[in-house]
């Protein structure tokens, strides 16, 4: 079974376009997370959510806009995606905010053309 | 500001030769540590953490890392390295308070590549 699964793997999509990525785990886990990796696979923080309430939210553009239906689920919603925008993306989750580790999902590797 | 830095971008070994990736860290609080390894076109896994106590941790597959308090440093080791420790590993910091409670900071990552 998969702690962490996003979906699509991959994404490629044209400029202007609005897509969503989506994001579970069936850890049990109070704290999701968002962390992006651009082209020189330096990773950084978006996005965290704790029990459904946003906790972090970085230096992030307004079209980046996260949702938590439920404490096992972090969706991902970019609007009017631009060329810049194309990274691969990690959902992940630890059991709670702070001293535990996170489980990371396999990344979604989005293309903007 | 919190900051990991990585000294070695790429890091190319023989099979069986011993290797270390080195980590240091800037914070104003107690941390903790953590080394991440990321196989091509995978997820990152966690490797070892150092949340308190002994300050050299290890995992099942032989790595080592020592938690250096005064030299802010967390060096990954392994005596004898495989092809398949072929990756790249990130080392990763989180703090225990504040307002960044949660968040991991990231170094910019270490390719070691072992040739056969």
């Amino acid at each position: 079974d998969t702690a962490v699964s996003q979906t699509p793997k991959y994404l490629v999509t044209q400029m202007g376009n609005d897509k969503s990525i989506k994001c579970e785990q069936n850890l049990g886990h109070d704290t999701m997370y968002w962390y992006k990796q651009d082209s020189k696979k330096f990773l950084k923080i978006m996005f965290s959510y704790n029990n459904k309430e946003l906790i972090i939210n970085e230096t992030v553009p307004n079209r980046f806009s996260p949702k938590s239906p439920d404490k096992a689920h972090l969706n991902l919603h970019i609007n009017s995606l631009e060329l810049g925008d194309s990274a691969v993306y990690f959902c992940a989750s630890s059991q709670f905010l702070g001293n535990t580790e996170a489980f990371f999902g396999q990344g979604t590797r989005l293309t903007v053309v | 500001a919190q900051s990991v830095t990585q000294l070695d971008s790429q890091v190319p070994v023989f099979e069986e030769a011993p290797v270390e990736l080195r980590c240091n860290y800037s914070s104003s609080v107690s941390v903790y540590l953590f080394w991440y390894v990321q196989y091509p076109n995978q997820g990152l896994q966690l490797l070892l953490k150092y949340l308190s106590g002994s300050t050299l941790v290890e995992s099942i597959n032989g790595f080592e890392a020592e938690f250096n308090k005064s030299q802010t440093s967390f060096h990954l080791r392994k005596p004898s390295v495989h092809i398949s420790d072929t990756a790249e590993y990130f080392c990763a910091v989180s703090e225990d308070r504040g307002s960044t409670l949660g968040r991991l900071y990231f170094g910019r990552g270490t390719q070691l590549t072992v040739w056969p």
